[in-house]
């Protein structure tokens, strides 16, 4: 089944510095998905990039894909402490169903 | 903003008993879901919900879980026996069926510890 897998590792950053995360997935997929959870709580919706696209773009965040590697990063630019949290990616299948495979998180520590 | 609301935020449970997580999706949403998340470990889909039926359900959603819509708001997770392995935060999500396998929003979870 796809699933969405970050590569498994935390980021402690400066204030300002930028931040990358990755993700790859195994199956084709429609749209890949980027949620963050602050700690103890929900999952925000942060941006959505469909499988025919490459880039995305909103505020600080930036999305690509590479469906031919089955793979997504996500890009924090100048980074604030208050971006401190868990970063999951989901994928939704090509195939119909509509359920998100998350991926296992990636903590990012921002440091004032 | 529209959100979804989800109660009690925390549940404390003996082992065997039943419990009822409750979900208010956002209004005009027709699709509706539950995911857990066990401490440390990824987020998992449990079911999906439309037009008052289980749409799909994982291996994890056996006979001990069930889902309804009792009225035109609350959209309920029903666990009938509790196992500790089923302590979890729990969160429902719901999107506007217009746009296909657009977002899922989030409600902020129910955490629930089986003892």
């Amino acid at each position: 089944s796809q699933q969405g897998e970050e590569d498994p590792q935390a980021l402690s950053i400066q204030e300002g510095e930028n931040a990358t995360m990755n993700c790859s997935y195994k199956t084709s997929i429609n749209n890949l998905q980027w949620y963050r959870q602050n700690s103890g709580r929900g999952l925000v919706h942060l941006i959505l990039i469909r499988s025919n696209e490459r880039e995305k773009h909103s505020g600080r965040l930036r999305v690509t894909l590479d469906t031919s590697k089955k793979s997504s990063s996500l890009l924090i630019t100048a980074s604030r402490a208050a971006d401190t949290a868990s970063y999951f990616c989901a994928t939704v299948s090509y195939y119909g169903n509509n359920r998100l495979a998350f991926g296992k998180g990636n903590q990012v520590v921002v440091i004032p | 903003e529209p959100e979804v609301t989800q109660t009690p935020s925390h549940q404390v449970t003996q082992m065997g008993q039943e419990v009822i997580l409750r979900c208010v999706p956002i209004s005009n949403h027709l699709y509706f879901y539950w995911y857990r998340q066990i401490l440390g470990q990824k987020v998992e889909f449990l079911v999906s919900f439309y037009n008052n039926e289980i749409s799909e359900k994982s291996e994890i959603f056996d006979d001990q879980f069930s889902v309804e819509r009792p009225d035109g708001s609350n959209f309920t997770l029903k666990i009938r026996s509790t196992k500790l392995e089923d302590s979890a935060m729990y969160f429902c999500a719901s999107r506007d069926l217009e746009i296909i396998q657009e977002t899922q929003y989030f409600g902020p979870g129910t955490r629930l510890l089986v003892l």
